[in-house]
């Protein structure tokens, strides 16, 4: 069984400061991981994936497979960074379709 | 890009009821899928539809069905409510199958009562 677990359902961050969202995840074969994220009153959108290995608005994240993590870090907050992030994982066959979630961190950066 | 829609935004249903949801991807997307998330919770997978075929199915009971029509919009029935079939139900749209990025709607509140 795939599972995905995001330890903190609150996190609170001055701005400026470094953020990390944890995500540890358990799955048998070679996973996909992405991290989705949430604005106030806005869709659910997708922030990052682990294969395209890019940084979106400054946010990074490392798949360890050793560890199963793929913690989400910034080293300097912003206020905008404010929202509920989800980390999900892909399961093999469905062309990364069916996507298990974890319970989602609330970020508040503290002005 | 009108992104993907869902109707209705918000629905009230009472205990053994029936209920469609709706969702149109976005022009030119194929593949349609429907998450449950509960408050507190992360979405869940309910369902996939490609080309108007099923091709994935999550942990729901039988009460869960969905299709999707040639014009590649889908809706989601399910019978017989229950108090905790009460969530947000979320529809995704991508243009294929594969390494695409998903697109989600803005979802369905549903409160059963």
């Amino acid at each position: 069984a795939q599972r995905v677990t995001q330890p903190e359902k609150l996190l609170s961050v001055f701005k400026g400061a470094p953020v990390e969202l944890k995500c540890n995840y358990s799955y048998s074969g070679s996973p996909e991981l992405f991290w989705y994220v949430q604005y106030s009153r806005q869709r659910l959108q997708l922030l990052l994936r682990h294969i395209s290995r890019e940084s979106i608005k400054g946010f990074t994240a490392d798949l360890n497979k050793g560890e199963t993590s793929f913690h989400l870090k910034k080293p300097f907050a912003q206020e905008e960074d404010s929202a509920m992030y989800y980390c999900a994982l892909a399961g093999a066959g469905f062309g990364n379709e069916k996507l298990t979630f974890g319970t989602g961190t609330r970020l508040t950066i503290i002005p | 890009d009108a992104g993907v829609t869902q109707s209705p935004t918000h629905l009230i249903k009472t205990r053994g009821q029936q209920v469609t949801l709706r969702c149109s991807p976005i022009s030119g997307h194929k593949s349609v899928s429907w998450y449950q998330q509960v408050l507190g919770q992360g979405p869940q997978f309910i369902f996939q539809y490609y080309e108007k075929e099923e091709r994935g199915r999550g942990n729901f009971p039988d009460r869960f069905s969905a299709r999707q029509f040639p014009n590649y919009s889908s809706e989601l029935n399910v019978n017989a409510l229950l108090l905790g079939d009460s969530a947000l139900y979320l529809c995704a749209s991508r243009r294929a199958q594969g390494n695409e990025k998903l697109f989600f709607g803005s979802g369905t509140q549903l409160s059963v009562l």
